[in-house]
């Protein structure tokens, strides 16, 4: 199967600082990456979408200005947090189809862990 | 807008005991997945269900796809101490051809 890097694996910050989330896809291109956040026990939430050379898509209600996505290569998508307060603090995990097409399985990275203090 | 209902939210169960998930959605599916995701860890596929009425199996692990295409179902049979996480059940977004609606998951647990 494919193999998404996704760093760093937790980090603990103070508030009002940024946090900067890489994900890298290492053996295939990934045109599309997905994030998503999860809280504790519970369902993936879509945050947005990241497309390679293009704007990011955001769902409703996450604000593109706090959650700063950069997907400037097809091996690499960002999340920046910006200003981090402690109800950022949650699960963070990106995705990617290897083949960018419909109906694909997502392969994961194996999330960032963000605690604010 | 669109949902899928998965039940229930916890199982627990004595090791060898079995274990069944189900999910059910307010359209007709093209397909459905279905992930694992272990206890600190990340989602990992397991299947793709397409065909209406399609069965597969993966050892100890049945997939179910309705006949109507609107649900499915995971069951392990015997559970071990392996399968524990929460089982995640994943379809197309009627708005969006790259993106999974997902369901609630079912997390299993074994009795100690």
């Amino acid at each position: 199967g494919a193999v998404v890097s996704q760093h760093p694996s937790w980090v603990i910050c103070k508030s009002g600082t940024s946090v900067k989330i890489e994900c890298r896809s290492l053996d295939f291109q990934a045109t599309t990456m997905f994030w998503y956040r999860q809280f504790p026990k519970q369902s993936l939430m879509l945050m947005a979408t990241s497309n390679e050379g293009s704007k990011a898509t955001y769902e409703q209600g996450v604000e593109k200005d706090k959650f700063l996505i950069n997907h400037a290569s097809l091996t690499l998508s960002t999340l920046t947090v910006t200003s981090a307060h402690p109800e950022d603090s949650s699960f963070y995990i990106c995705s990617a189809p290897r083949l960018g097409g419909f109906n694909e399985k997502l392969f994961f990275g194996s999330g960032t862990q963000l605690s604010v203090l | 807008g669109q949902q899928v209902m998965q039940i229930p939210q916890y199982q627990h169960v004595q090791e060898g005991e079995d274990f069944t998930t189900y999910c059910n959605s307010s359209t007709t599916l093209s397909n459905i997945q279905w992930y694992k995701q272990r206890p600190g860890g990340h989602p990992v596929f397991l299947i793709q269900l397409v065909k209406s009425g399609e069965v597969k199996k993966q050892k100890r692990l049945t997939f179910q796809f309705g006949e109507a295409k609107k649900n499915s179902s995971l069951h392990i049979t015997a559970t071990q101490t392996t399968d524990v996480g929460t089982y995640f059940c994943a379809e197309p977004s009627m708005d969006s051809n790259y993106q999974l609606i997902w369901g609630a998951g079912t997390k299993l647990i074994i009795k100690p």
